[in-house]
């Protein structure tokens, strides 16, 4: 059974840092891993989709890679913000996108 | 935009009570899904529907049922509920090869 762990599970760093956020998948033979952030009470939003044949994927100040073989993701902030003060999920989909299995998050806050 | 709307944001129920959670997407998707979110576990999803009238048992279905009549609308029942199903419910929706898009949650209370 797939697992996915998330560590730290909060994170606290000063404004205009970059950083970067780890995300760690038992069962190499994915089929994409997806990056999401939640908001308090609220729902995901989609950040980057990174498919198995893909190293990484870029939008904006984001940057999220995949290494399959060792069963690790990073996401990357770039100059964070202290709008980027969310929760951070990836998700693992092992067959087609019917199925994703979460990790349980890393809580980041920016600090102004 | 793809929209993804729930019934409710916020609800209070008592045990034994007949619970209806409803989530509506506007995009024409296949895919529609059910989670459920509690603190240190996750994301678990519940139940799944990938056509009208198929549905698939996700990681936690017990004590859940859905209902999927028309491809917009994908409806989630607790038939009794009970305090253990107090939690935050998530509507997915997706197609396939792309990611998926959520609903804004029910916070559900069973006193």
């Amino acid at each position: 059974k797939q697992e996915v762990t998330q560590i730290p599970a909060a994170l606290s760093v000063p404004e205009g840092e970059n950083l970067v956020l780890n995300c760690s998948f038992t069962d190499s033979a994915i089929y994409n891993l997806q990056w999401f952030r939640q908001d308090p009470g609220k729902g995901l939003t989609s950040l980057l989709l990174i498919q198995s044949s893909q190293r990484e994927q870029t939008s904006g100040r984001l940057n999220a890679s995949l290494d399959k073989s060792s069963g690790r993701s990073t996401l990357y902030i770039a100059a964070s913000q202290p709008g980027d003060s969310a929760t951070y999920l990836c998700a693992v989909g092992l067959f087609g996108n019917e199925k994703l299995t979460f990790g349980t998050g890393t809580r980041l806050t920016i600090i102004p | 935009d793809v929209k993804v709307t729930q019934s409710s944001r916020y609800l209070v129920k008592r045990t034994g009570e007949k619970v209806f959670l409803e989530c509506v997407q506007d995009m024409d998707h296949e895919n529609m899904f059910w989670y459920r979110q509690d603190p240190g576990l996750g994301l678990r999803l519940i139940y799944f529907s990938y056509d009208v009238k198929m549905k698939e048992k996700g990681d936690i279905p017990e004590g859940y049922s859905v209902s999927r009549e028309k491809k917009e609308r994908f409806s989630l029942i607790l038939e009794s509920a009970s305090t253990n199903q107090t939690s935050m419910y998530l509507c997915a929706t997706s197609v396939i090869t792309d990611t998926q898009y959520f609903g804004p949650g029910t916070r559900l209370t069973v006193l």
